[in-house]
Order: C-alpha cells, then sequence, then structure tokens
C-alpha cells in the first residue's frame, strides 16, 4: 500500500527555522516525483514545488523559489520541505503528494502538517 | 488570483447531476490532457478523482466523470449524494515556469 506519512504540527516564532518531513513507503520512492503543495487558513491549493528523490532535481513554483527549500534523502524515503527564516504569513497547511508516473497528477497525498508561526 | 477559474460554489439536491467548470488557457487546460480533479473534505487531504481529463483511479464511483473543450475542463457528478458535499480542484500542466497549476476550488453543496 502507497503511503506518504507527514510529520507532526509546528508551532514556531518568525525568524525561526523549520524543516518538515514526508516519508514515502510501500513503492519505489526513488522512481516517482514529490511535490509540495500549501493550504492557507480557509484558502485553496498552491503548488510550490517538485522533487526527484531519485536524482534530487527540483523545480520550484516561482512563488516560492527562494522562499523555501525541497530536499530529499532516498536512504530513508523521506522528502523534506524547509523554511530559514519563518514569518506568520508562512502559517499553512503543508501536503507532500506523489506524481503520479509521467503524467502531471497527484495520486497518493501525505496527511498534511499543520505550520503556525506565531510571536 | 488563480491561475485556473472555478466556480466558487454550486449546489444540488440528493440523485441530481452537477458540473464544475474550470476554464484556463491554451498554456495550460487547452495546451494539454493533463488535468486532474481533487475532492477535499473539511479537515482532510486532497483525494484524486479524476487525471488526465476523464480517467478514474480505481475505487472513484463511475458517477464521477471529467470532460474537456477547448480551455475549460468540468467535472460532472450524477446521482448526488450526501458524501459528494466537499471541496473540488482542479490542476493543469502548464508550459510555464511552474508546471502545475491549480483552480481556486468550488464548494459543493448537496441540499
Amino acid at each position: 500500500e502507497v503511503q506518504l506519512v507527514q510529520s507532526g504540527a509546528e508551532v514556531k516564532k518568525p525568524g525561526e527555522s523549520l524543516k518538515i518531513s514526508c516519508k514515502g513507503s510501500g513503492y519505489s520512492f526513488t522512481s516517482y516525483w514529490i511535490g509540495w503543495v500549501r493550504q492557507m487558513p480557509g484558502k485553496g491549493l498552491e503548488w510550490m514545488g517538485i522533487i526527484y528523490p531519485g536524482d534530487s532535481d527540483t523545480r520550484y513554483s516561482p512563488s516560492f523559489q527562494g522562499q523555501v527549500t525541497i530536499s530529499a534523502d532516498k536512504s530513508i524515503s523521506t522528502a523534506y520541505l524547509q523554511w530559514s527564516s519563518l514569518k506568520a504569513s508562512d502559517t499553512a497547511m503543508y501536503y507532500c503528494a506523489r506524481r503520479g508516473g509521467s503524467s502531471w497528477f497527484l495520486d497518493y497525498w501525505g496527511q498534511g502538517t499543520l505550520v503556525t508561526v506565531s510571536s | 488570483q488563480s491561475a485556473l477559474t472555478q466556480p466558487a460554489s454550486v449546489s444540488g439536491s440528493p440523485g441530481q447531476s452537477i458540473t464544475i467548470s474550470c476554464t484556463g488557457t491554451s498554456s495550460d487546460v487547452g495546451g494539454y490532457n493533463y488535468v486532474s480533479w481533487y475532492q477535499q473534505h473539511p479537515g482532510k487531504a486532497p483525494k484524486l478523482m479524476i487525471y488526465e481529463v476523464s480517467n478514474r483511479p480505481s475505487g472513484v464511483p463511475d458517477r464521477f466523470s471529467g470532460s474537456k473543450s477547448g480551455n475549460t475542463a468540468s467535472l460532472t457528478i450524477s446521482g448526488l449524494q450526501a458524501e459528494d458535499e466537499a471541496d473540488y480542484y482542479c490542476s493543469s500542466y502548464t508550459s510555464s515556469s511552474t508546471f502545475v497549476v491549480f483552480g481556486g476550488g468550488t464548494k459543493l453543496t448537496v441540499l
């Protein structure tokens, strides 16, 4: 069974750093792209970027380029999303999701990680 | 403003059919058969309902169907059921550097 399990909720202060994770299982982790999607409170889905764990090829949405870093450790089948200096506007639910092969859809999703940034 | 345009809300009674539209451009919806639809219940992760315009993943009821004409894709739900009440998002591949764009989402209310 394909599963993406994300790390737990985080509460941080502005300016702090953070790295959240997404662990894949039940499939060949290095053969499928993993994307990250933001959902701000009460709002819609926003595409952040995507990584191919096989070679760490990473593409960012222009809206998020330079704001976050996407990485992966294929030895432990885990993808990451990190911030070096959080802002209150980073408060959101973050989902990782697997890209469906060579097509462009997201077939399996993590449960989401809620990040709250507040002073 | 989202790259793809969806109606904010639609509603229907149990047993009826509804259609949700998703309008983009020739750089996304109109240019590729990579339109997908996601269902999201409150407090839950999105779930893939339709991929590549009209394909249903295993386990998705055949009451859900997708189509496309020009720059507009559509999701149709026939025989509405109470459990279909959720938010629905369309998505498409785009030739821009973003690769993927989402619609703003449509809240479906089953009356």
